[in-house]
């Protein structure tokens, strides 16, 4: 199974400010990787995938893939109280699988 | 709209009693899936399905079972075996090929009477 690490405690952040997330990972192969949001009793939302031909912004959130240090991060520009979520890296593995990472957690102070 | 739906959203088992979770989708997709998430805890696959009549145990099978007779559904039991089964239920389903994403239904929140 492969190994996905999301080892950073919770995150506070000033409204407005900006958030950021790292996610490692141990297979240098992997060639796509996810962002789920989860808010606090909910399920996972998708909200942000990047395959490995670069980085990726999609309104708010920018997501940046370091092959080198084998490491996905994502930024959330201008923090909203409504980013206060768990945010959860995935990879692909295997056949249609995928690793979760234990998840950050976010809170957006107003 | 296309999604998955889990039933119920709550659900309370007795001693001794097994329960049937349920999982529809109506995205088409081949493959689903069966997670686990204990709170302050990520997922654990429970079992998977690329086709129907195919199943695959995941991480922490034991105690659980499914069938997949029909690709829009892909119900879950969890036997009076799973000694510890508190914990919210996520299905979810993907196209089938590697790096596809999964997408989650809305969760059953299984409790212990």
């Amino acid at each position: 199974q492969k190994e996905v690490e999301q080892n950073s405690g919770p995150l506070s952040v000033p409204e407005g400010a900006i958030a950021s997330l790292n996610c490692t990972y141990s297979d240098r192969g992997s060639q796509s990787f996810f962002w789920y949001r989860q808010y606090s009793g909910k399920s996972p939302e998708l909200i942000m995938f990047i395959y490995s031909n670069g980085d990726k912004e999609d309104g708010r959130f920018t997501a940046q893939l370091n092959k080198a240090s084998q490491y996905v991060s994502l930024l959330i520009r201008d923090s909203q109280p409504s980013d206060s979520a768990t945010y959860l890296c995935a990879v692909p593995y295997g056949n249609n699988r995928l690793a979760f990472g234990k998840g950050n957690q976010v809170v957006v102070i107003p | 709209d296309g999604g998955i739906t889990q039933s119920p959203k709550y659900l309370f088992r007795k001693e001794g009693q097994n329960v049937t979770l349920s999982c529809e989708q109506n995205l088409n997709h081949d493959a689903m899936y069966w997670y686990r998430q204990d709170p302050g805890q990520g997922l654990r696959l429970i079992y998977y399905s690329q086709i129907v009549n195919d199943f695959q145990k995941g991480d922490i099978a034991e105690g659980y079972s499914v069938s997949r007779e029909k690709k829009e559904s892909f119900p879950l039991t969890v036997t009076s075996a799973q000694k510890n089964p508190t914990a919210f239920y996520l299905c979810a389903s993907s196209r089938q090929g590697l790096g596809q994403p999964q997408h989650f239904g809305d969760g059953t929140r299984l409790s212990i009477l």
